[in-house]
This record gives C-alpha cells, structure tokens and sequence, in this order.
C-alpha cells in the first residue's frame, strides 16, 4: 500500500464547476496535511494546509480532513481554465517527513 | 525577489561525470530539503538540513551528497552519474524543521545520456 494515493486522472471538470480531488493516507500518525499544485514544467506551489478535522477554506478552496477515514480532499469551486494543473496531496507522518501522491492531472475545459 | 533559486535550470551530461547543483534561500528559513522527481511526477525526498545540520537522510545512493555552507545555501554533488538520475531535481525550504509548509525552487532538470 502506498503511504499517500491519489487517483492520478485526468480529472476533466467544465469550467464554473466544482472539481473534487481526492487523497488518502496510510499513517494513522500523521499530523499535517498539504495540498500543492504543480503547473507543467514548473514547481509545487503550496495552496494549502490543515492540520485538524473539519473544512478550512481559503477563497475558491477548501479543504476537507477527516482523519478517522484516513481522507483528505480538495474542492475548487468555479473551476478556471487556470487551475489545470497537477494537485499534489502532501501529508507528515511519524517519519518526521513530507510524503507526497503521485498527484491528479486536472483539466478545466472551456 | 526569487525566494529559493537554483542553479542550473538544465543539466546535459555524460554517464561517469561529477555535476553540483546548487540552491539558495532568502527566506530566513532554517531548515532545506532536496527532492527528486522522476519521470512519474513522483517527488520524493532525498535529504534535509536544518541550519546545517543534516536531519534526513533517505535511501539515496552514496553517489549523491549533499553540503550546507549555511543555512541559506544547500548544494548537491553527485558523483559517477548514471542514466538512472535523469529526474528533475528540487530544493525546498521551510521555517524550520517542524514547519512542513515547504517552498520549492524552480527546479534542475538532469538529463543523463
């Protein structure tokens, strides 16, 4: 079992729609939970962070954790063309470390 | 301001050469990290430092060492390099070694032929 899965898409949302990206872990330790986003060709940028139960938002996004299911997401509401990226789940776990996914390939279509 | 940098963008080089690739912070952060991104977009960890001193050290080849001058400076020589290491290396840094929220530089591309 990977430490971090994540369904690697592509993920193909209209543009205006909610994309929902999904990622779970295997450490039931882990205390931090991250979500980056990597264009084609460039870096991980990180878009966000949670670190208890419940929903955080910030802006078009929101994070949701869940912690008992061993479940974390990404919501991105009023998908733009210029969220089509590589999300990136994240996660820390006993090892003291940042473990990544393999990521999800969304594209936002016109 | 570039936040963290590295150098080079691009690395071409021949199977058996020695390459450093190099990476800078102007952040304040005490604690820096090399990882390695295959041709899966698979980022994995590799080594971090922590105002110098080295704090993770993963299954990496010993081909592959890292140097911290100080702690805005974080180096990677790799020595006898195989095809195999052809990846997009990145350095990243954090405010310190228990903040996980990591910025990443722009990365090195390594082709090896």
């Amino acid at each position: 079992q990977k430490e971090v899965e994540q369904n690697s898409g592509p993920l193909s949302v209209p543009e205006g729609a909610i994309a929902s990206l999904n990622c779970t872990y295997s450490d039931r330790g882990s205390q931090s939970f991250f979500w980056y986003r990597q264009y084609s060709g460039k870096s991980p940028e990180l878009i966000m962070s949670i670190y208890s139960n419940g929903d955080k938002e910030d802006g078009r996004f929101t994070a949701q954790l869940n912690k008992a299911s061993q479940y974390v997401s990404l919501l991105i509401r009023d998908s733009q063309p210029s969220d089509s990226a590589t999300y990136l789940c994240a996660v820390t776990g006993t090892a003291s470390k940042l473990t990544f996914g393999t990521g999800t390939r969304l594209q936002v279509t016109l | 301001d570039t936040a963290v940098s590295q150098t080079p963008k691009y690395l071409v080089t021949q199977m058996g050469n020695d390459k450093s690739i190099k990476c800078e912070q102007n952040l304040g952060h005490d604690t820096m990290y090399w990882y390695k991104q295959d041709s899966k977009k698979f980022l994995k960890i590799m080594f971090s430092y922590n105002n110098k001193e080295l704090i993770i050290n993963e299954t990496v080849p010993n081909r592959f060492s890292p140097k911290s001058p100080d702690k805005a400076h974080l180096n990677l020589h790799i020595n006898s390099l195989e095809l195999g290491d052809s990846a997009v290396y990145f350095c990243a840094s954090s405010q310190d070694r228990q903040d996980y929220e990591q910025y990443f530089g722009p990365g090195t591309r390594l082709t090896v032929t």
